[in-house]
């Protein structure tokens, strides 16, 4: 398996501008995640999914925020309008679900956003 | 809030010594905790983890320490390579609640100097 792809790797935009990021999960993962590394706050969970489904977006940070997994095989996290302050390291994780005592992730590479 | 802390952002340990990251967290429902491990331009991968019903774990070089009275655990590497270097993430989640859902902390980035 490729694991978990994401697109694009770098992202430069202009402040006010759309920006998709996609997430591909391994295949057969039940949950996908999407959180966001800065200096100031670490890692932080934005939203994850259970079979496609939304489970907790109470870490989006404001409606310019939006995600969506049409199927089990894609996802998107899109800003819109961009601001600077949203300059960071976008992941995806996906993970198998629980199996009673793992709750292990798989990451992607990433995607840094920088908005001017 | 912070539910899991690490509080030193960074460490340098002289190559061939011990390694020791420390991770605290105050919820109690925590029962299940990880520590992942980071290079520069890559995403977390997974490295060791423990259940609240143990108190170590252990795998390699690599143990983790697990005091659930102090809420306190930690991550020994022994002996320290320079393949080590990397950022270090604890993290945290309570298994038996309905959500499968990781709290990070902030990591620690540890240097190995030869």
């Amino acid at each position: 398996d490729a694991g978990v792809i994401q697109s694009p790797r770098h992202e430069v935009t202009e402040m006010g501008q759309e920006v998709t990021l996609r997430c591909k999960p391994i295949s057969g993962h039940d949950y996908l995640f999407w959180y966001r590394q800065t200096m100031m706050r670490g890692l932080e969970l934005l939203i994850y999914f259970n079979n496609n489904v939304p489970i907790d977006d109470s870490g989006m940070p404001e409606d310019r925020f939006s995600a969506k997994m049409p199927n089990a095989s894609f996802s998107t996290l899109k800003i819109q309008p961009s601001e600077p302050r949203d300059s960071a390291v976008y992941f995806c994780a996906s993970s198998p679900g629980r199996d009673g005592t793992q709750e292990t992730q798989y990451f992607g590479p990433g995607t840094r956003l920088l908005v001017l | 809030d912070q539910q899991v802390k690490q509080n030193s952002p960074s460490l340098s340990v002289q190559e061939g010594r011990i390694s020791i990251l420390n991770c605290d967290y105050t919820n109690s429902m925590f029962d299940y905790f990880l520590w992942y491990k980071k290079y520069p331009a890559e995403g977390p991968t997974f490295l060791i983890s423990i259940s609240s019903i143990k108190d170590k774990n252990e795998d390699g070089r690599f143990t983790v320490f697990l005091n659930k009275s102090a809420k306190h655990l930690s991550l020994h590497i022994v002996p320290s390579q320079p393949g080590d270097s990397a950022v270090y993430f604890c993290a945290a989640s309570a298994v038996r609640s309905s959500a499968s859902k990781i709290i990070f902390g902030s990591g620690t980035r540890l240097s190995i100097r030869p």
